[in-house]
C-alpha cells in the first residue's frame, strides 16, 4: 500500500523552527520526486519546496526561498523540511506527496505529473 | 507562474443533481507533442487531505466513481458531478503540471441545498 506519514508539526513561536518529516513505504521512494504543499486555514493549496529523486534538485517558492530547506534520505524512505524564521503567514497543514504521471498503462516518474498519494498532513501553528 | 481560477467560490446542488465547476488557465496547459491537457482534479473531504479524481483533464483515477467526468481543453476546463450524492460534498480543487511550479486553484466548496 503507498502511503505517506507526516509528522513533526506543533506551535511554535515566531522567528522559531520546526523539521517536518515524511515517511514513505510501498513504493520505491528513490524512484520519484517529492514534495511539500501547504493549506493555510480555510484556504487553497500552496506548492511549498520540491526535491528530485537523487536530492540534486531543490526548488523553493518565493515566499519560503532562504528559511526553508527540503532534504531526504532515500536509505530511510524518508523526506524533511526544515523551516527556519517562522512566521505567522505559515501557519498551514502541511503536506508531503508524490508526484507522478500515468500513460499507457503504466505510472512513473516524470517531470510533469500529479499528486498521489498525499499524506494526512501536519499542521504547524505559529504564534506568539 | 500559471494562474489557475476556480469558479464558482462555493456552489450548492441539490442531491440528484448535476453540479458543474469551472477551472480557467492563465495561458494553455495543451501540449502540443502529445495532444494532452496536463491539468488535474481533486477532491478534499473535511479534516481530509486531497484525494486525486482525475488526470489529462478527462481521465479518472481507477476507482472513482463514474458520474465524475472531466473536459475542456487549452485553457477552459470542467468537473462534473452527473448525480450529486451527499458523499460528493468536499472541496474540489484543479492544478496544473504543464509547468513549475505545478499551481492550483483556489479551490470550489460543494455543498448540498
Amino acid at each position: 500500500q503507498v502511503q505517506l506519514v507526516e509528522s513533526g508539526g506543533g506551535l511554535v513561536k515566531p522567528g522559531g523552527s520546526l523539521r517536518l518529516s515524511c515517511a514513505a513505504s510501498g513504493f520505491i521512494f528513490s524512484d520519484y520526486f517529492m514534495f511539500w504543499i501547504r493549506q493555510a486555514p480555510g484556504k487553497g493549496l500552496e506548492w511549498v519546496s520540491y526535491i528530485s529523486s537523487s536530492g540534486s534538485i531543490t526548488y523553493y517558492a518565493d515566499s519560503v526561498k532562504g528559511r526553508f530547506t527540503i532534504s531526504r534520505d532515500n536509505a530511510k524512505n524518508s523526506l524533511y523540511l526544515q523551516m527556519n524564521s517562522l512566521r505567522a503567514e505559515d501557519t498551514a497543514v502541511y503536506y508531503c506527496a508524490r508526484r507522478l504521471v500515468c500513460s499507457g498503462g503504466s505510472c512513473y516518474s516524470a517531470e510533469r505529473g500529479w499528486f498521489d498519494p498525499w499524506g494526512q498532513g501536519t499542521l504547524v501553528t505559529v504564534s506568539s | 507562474d500559471i494562474v489557475m481560477t476556480q469558479s464558482p467560490d462555493s456552489l450548492a446542488v441539490s442531491l440528484g443533481e448535476r453540479a458543474t465547476i469551472n477551472c480557467k488557465s492563465s495561458q494553455s496547459v495543451l501540449y502540443s507533442s502529445n495532444n494532452k491537457n496536463y491539468l488535474a482534479w481533486y477532491q478534499q473531504k473535511p479534516g481530509q487531505p486531497p484525494k486525486l479524481l482525475i488526470y489529462w483533464a478527462s481521465t479518472r483515477e481507477s476507482g472513482v466513481p463514474d458520474r465524475f467526468s472531466g473536459g475542456g481543453s487549452g485553457t477552459d476546463f470542467t468537473l462534473t458531478i452527473s448525480s450529486l450524492q451527499a458523499e460528493d460534498v468536499a472541496v474540489y480543487h484543479c492544478q496544473q503540471y504543464y509547468s513549475t511550479p505545478h499551481t492550483f486553484g483556489q479551490g470550489t466548496k460543494l455543498e448540498i441545498k
